[in-house]
């Protein structure tokens, strides 16, 4: 069966800390892997990866797949209270559904 | 404002109620899809439409019936539904399915 796992499950830093969320999958037929914000209500995307070994960059967060190893991450640094929010990771397979991971509950304290 | 936009935001429904979400979307994109998400649990998928057409139904209890009448516009009809259907759902469209998807606000959606 198909599945995601986010880890951790929740994560609580001091503003200006550098973070590493985690996004490891099983997935048949894997075609891309894609990261979302949540803040309140609507998950905004963030990256999409297709491509080991590169890295996509906007701003503070970056991200990578390794799709030898089965997983993503998601670097967020100098962070600021702003990034306070669930992190999604979702991965494309078979009849291009989208398997989404539980998320990550980011807390940044000032 | 990601250019999905769904109504109402929030909704309280008895259990022999009728109600209807409304989703619509701005992007020129051919395929939309509602989601159902419940505290502390991974994004659900309930339905897919791609050029309106219900390509996808994820063993949805048939208390819920989605509606898609173009490619901008997606219903999702609610009849005699249960407290544990109490969640936020969302609506969301893509480019084509298996591109990134964007969202809508959700409906927070509470059952009693």
């Amino acid at each position: 069966e198909d599945k995601v796992v986010q880890s951790p499950l929740s994560l609580v830093v001091h503003e200006g800390d550098t973070v590493t969320l985690n996004c490891s999958y099983e997935v048949t037929n894997f075609r891309s892997l894609l990261w979302y914000k949540q803040e309140k209500k609507a998950p905004t995307f963030l990256f999409m990866l297709t491509s080991s070994g590169i890295e996509k960059k906007s701003g503070r967060l970056s991200s990578i797949l390794d799709k030898k190893e089965l997983f993503s991450i998601l670097n967020i640094t100098a962070t600021q209270t702003g990034d306070s929010a669930v992190y999604l990771c979702a991965v494309g397979g078979s009849n291009y559904q989208l398997i989404w991971g539980a998320g990550t509950k980011l807390i940044i304290k000032p | 404002e990601t250019g999905v936009t769904q109504t109402p935001r929030h909704l309280v429904m008895g259990m022999t109620n009728k109600k209807s979400l409304k989703c619509e979307q701005h992007l020129g994109h051919n395929a939309m899809y509602w989601y159902k998400q419940s505290a502390k649990k991974p994004l659900e998928l309930m339905f897919v439409y791609s050029l309106e057409e219900r390509v996808e139904n994820n063993s949805v209890p048939s208390r819920f019936s989605p509606e898609c009448p173009n490619s901008s516009h997606l219903f999702l009809h609610l009849h005699t539904l249960q407290p544990e259907d109490s969640a936020l759902y969302l609506c969301a469209s893509s480019r084509d399915r298996g591109w990134e998807a964007f969202f809508g606000q959700g409906t927070r959606l509470t059952v009693v």
